[in-house]
């Protein structure tokens, strides 16, 4: 069975420091991913996608990279802001069939 | 810009209820997608449709159904709603293939059943 892993869980930081959200999965097959943002109570956000012949994608102050291989994503987010503070899940898709295999998130706090 | 609508926030039901929730999209998506969210489990998928008329069961089908009639519209029946059915429902939409895969989601429904 695929399963995606987001590290850390939770994660507070004051305003206007990098950093780095994780998403590790077990099958290194996967088509495309997709990183996405949640705010409490509401619906998914997408920030980046990658498609599995890229490296990388960049958005502003975000970028995703994506190493196949070794079965991970990152989401490097630069220069914080408390507006930043959501959810964010990655998304891979393994069967080409764009049914997305969900991790539980990492939940982002940007202090002020 | 993208639109993925579903039909309300907030719904309250009674067991045993026969519930629809709706779902529009207005970019000519061929994908829809139901899925259900819940505290620890994260996002689960119920059914998918590639195309109109056209159903395939997600991980967690059992005690939904979906109807796909026309292409921008993908709906999620609970049957006999049950207490466990209590959970956030988001709906999604993408294009079937190409470059740009990317899904789009709704802002999502809140379903209690009481």
């Amino acid at each position: 069975k695929q399963e995606v892993t987001q590290i850390p869980a939770a994660l507070s930081v004051p305003e206007g420091e990098n950093l780095v959200l994780n998403c590790s999965f077990t099958d290194s097959a996967i088509y495309n991913l997709q990183w996405f943002r949640q705010d409490p109570g509401k619906g998914l956000t997408s920030l980046l996608l990658i498609q599995s012949s890229q490296r990388e994608q960049t958005s502003g102050r975000l970028n995703a990279s994506l190493d196949k291989s070794s079965g991970r994503s990152t989401l490097y987010i630069a220069a914080s802001q408390p507006g930043d503070s959501a959810t964010y899940l990655c998304a891979p898709d393994f069967s080409g069939t764009y049914k997305y295999i969900f991790g539980t998130g990492t939940r982002l706090k940007v202090l002020a | 810009d993208v639109k993925v609508t579903q039909s309300s926030r907030y719904l309250v039901k009674r067991t045993g209820e026969k519930v629809f929730l709706e779902c529009v999209q207005d970019m000519d998506h061929e994908n829809m997608f139901w899925y259900r969210q819940d505290p620890g489990l994260g996002l689960r998928l119920i059914y998918f449709s590639y195309d109109v008329k056209m159903k395939e069961k997600g991980d967690i089908p059992e005690g939904y159904s979906v109807s796909r009639e026309k292409k921008e519209r993908f709906s999620l029946i609970l049957e006999s709603a049950s207490t466990n059915q209590t959970s956030m429902y988001l709906c999604a939409s993408s294009f079937l293939g190409g470059a740009n895969t990317e899904a789009f989601f709704g802002q999502g429904t809140r379903l209690t059943v009481v």
